[in-house]
């Protein structure tokens, strides 16, 4: 059973433009939502977290914004560069010292001139 | 400065042999989990450890150990090689002071002919 649902797996947007992929999540336990870049050949890093105490958060052109009662949560690329192609991954966790994460499926983004 | 290193990074082995990847970091991490990155099913958790002497199933756990002699490494070993194994492997690491970062190793790409 997939804990976090993750869309699209696959994205291309134009240089310029707003990516969006889009999570959802099942366990109400879940209170740590990272979201990981992951350029091919390298291991995952993380972009950006949110608790769920805060709908939206915001580092530079990446934006994580959150909707606890509709367990999901998004993320947004804005003004997307060709630097950004990467694999994205959402996930989630039980914090509290044991951070055992649960990963989406991945979503490829394709940044074009 | 600190890192989490794998070896190796490529491997091709046969059907049944037992294969052991290795896994190294220098953060003095309690927290290391192996996962593996198949396409169209994200990362999946492996096995992980919260300390030495502590291992746990993750959830494709199947065919898989792990042993934590130290804090710094924790070696995955595959007791007889399946062609189902054929994937990439990650290693990472976490504080568990609250930070909730998984660190990432390079990967290692292992081929099961």
């Amino acid at each position: 059973q997939q804990q976090v649902k993750q869309s699209p797996q696959s994205l291309i947007v134009q240089k310029g433009g707003i990516s969006i992929i889009n999570c959802a999540y099942e366990n109400t336990a879940f209170d740590y939502f990272p979201w990981y870049q992951q350029f091919p050949g390298k291991g995952p890093a993380l972009l950006i977290a949110i608790r769920p105490d805060v709908s939206e958060k915001k580092e530079g052109r990446f934006t994580i914004s959150f909707n606890k009662s509709a367990k999901q949560f998004s993320l947004h690329i804005m003004d997307s560069q060709p630097g950004d192609s990467a694999t994205y991954f959402c996930a989630a966790a039980n914090s509290g010292g044991y951070q055992k994460v649960t990963f989406g499926i991945g979503t490829k983004l394709q940044v074009i001139p | 400065d600190a890192e989490i290193t794998q070896s190796p990074r490529h491997k091709i082995t046969e059907t049944g042999r037992q294969v052991t990847l290795a896994c190294h970091q220098t953060w003095n991490h309690n927290n290391m989990f192996w996962y593996r990155q198949d396409l169209g099913h994200g990362l999946r958790l492996i096995h992980y450890s919260y300390g030495v002497q502590d291992t746990n199933k993750g959830e494709v756990s199947d065919g898989y150990s792990v042993s934590r002699s130290n804090t710094e490494d924790l070696p995955l070993t595959l007791e007889s090689a399946a062609s189902s194994q054929t994937s990439v492997y990650f290693c990472a690491s976490s504080d568990p002071g609250g930070r909730d970062t998984q660190y990432f190793g390079p990967g290692t790409r292992l081929t099961v002919l």
